[in-house]
């Protein structure tokens, strides 16, 4: 399973992007790059998921350069309520494979302030 | 959607009582299902892997007499904390895997646990 390294805290300001960058060297073949956010308390919700290039939903985008090595997700106009952790997760996926046991590193805590 | 709900969602036991949690996948089936545990301000450790129709696979470290799991239909996976002590006070999480085809795994809302 790879390892994942991100930034421990970000700081940001409402309305501004906030992009936070993952580190996975040693990502595998069949391995998926999935996003997740938790709030206090809740368990971990569904952000974004990709393979390679750019994968854009109707909360993120996530960036993934061709080595695939790391991967930036990007929250356009965070607002108060994006505070959180977010956790970066490497896995297999993909058809017919289970993304099986993530592993979750510490996540980067996101702070968005007025 | 892919919900997933855990039952209940908040417990206070007292220490060498035994306590179930449930954890359903509401509009999808589920072959795997997944328990976590997470302490305070650090991150989920995945406890063990549990299989619709066969043992749950447990991961280094935890006890699987203590932490016992039931997979017993393709949208629900129990997990009972057997004999519960204080140091068993955490916040539990489960999540199932959607095998469409991003193989995707959606959390639970979570069960906090207090063993006084």
């Amino acid at each position: 399973l790879a390892k994942t390294t991100q930034p421990i805290s970000m700081d940001s300001y409402e309305g501004q992007e906030v992009n936070i960058t993952c580190s996975h060297n040693n990502i595998a073949t069949n391995d998926y790059i999935t996003w997740y956010q938790q709030f206090p308390s809740q368990g971990p919700r569904f952000i974004i998921q990709g393979y390679k290039t750019k994968v854009t939903n109707e909360v993120a985008s996530l960036f993934i350069p061709a080595d695939r090595k790391s991967s930036t997700l990007s929250l356009p106009r965070v607002s108060l309520s994006d505070t959180a952790v977010y956790y970066c997760l490497v896995g297999d996926g993909g058809y017919g494979g289970s993304q099986g046991n993530l592993i979750f590193g510490k996540g980067t805590k996101l702070s968005v302030k007025p | 959607g892919a919900v997933v709900s855990q039952h209940p969602s908040r417990v206070i036991c007292k220490s060498g009582t035994s306590v179930k949690i449930e954890c359903r996948s509401l509009d999808f089936q589920a072959t795997t299902m997944f328990w976590y545990r997470q302490f305070p301000k650090q991150s989920l450790m995945l406890m063990a892997t549990s299989n619709e129709g066969s043992k749950a696979t447990y991961e280094q470290g935890v006890e699987k007499d203590k932490f016992l799991i039931n997979h017993a239909s393709l949208t629900l996976s129990t997990l009972t904390v057997t004999s519960a002590h204080p140091e068993d006070s955490s916040f539990y999480i489960c999540s199932a895997d959607k095998t469409d085809y991003q193989e995707t795994q959606y959390f639970g809302p979570g069960t906090r646990l207090l063993v006084l």
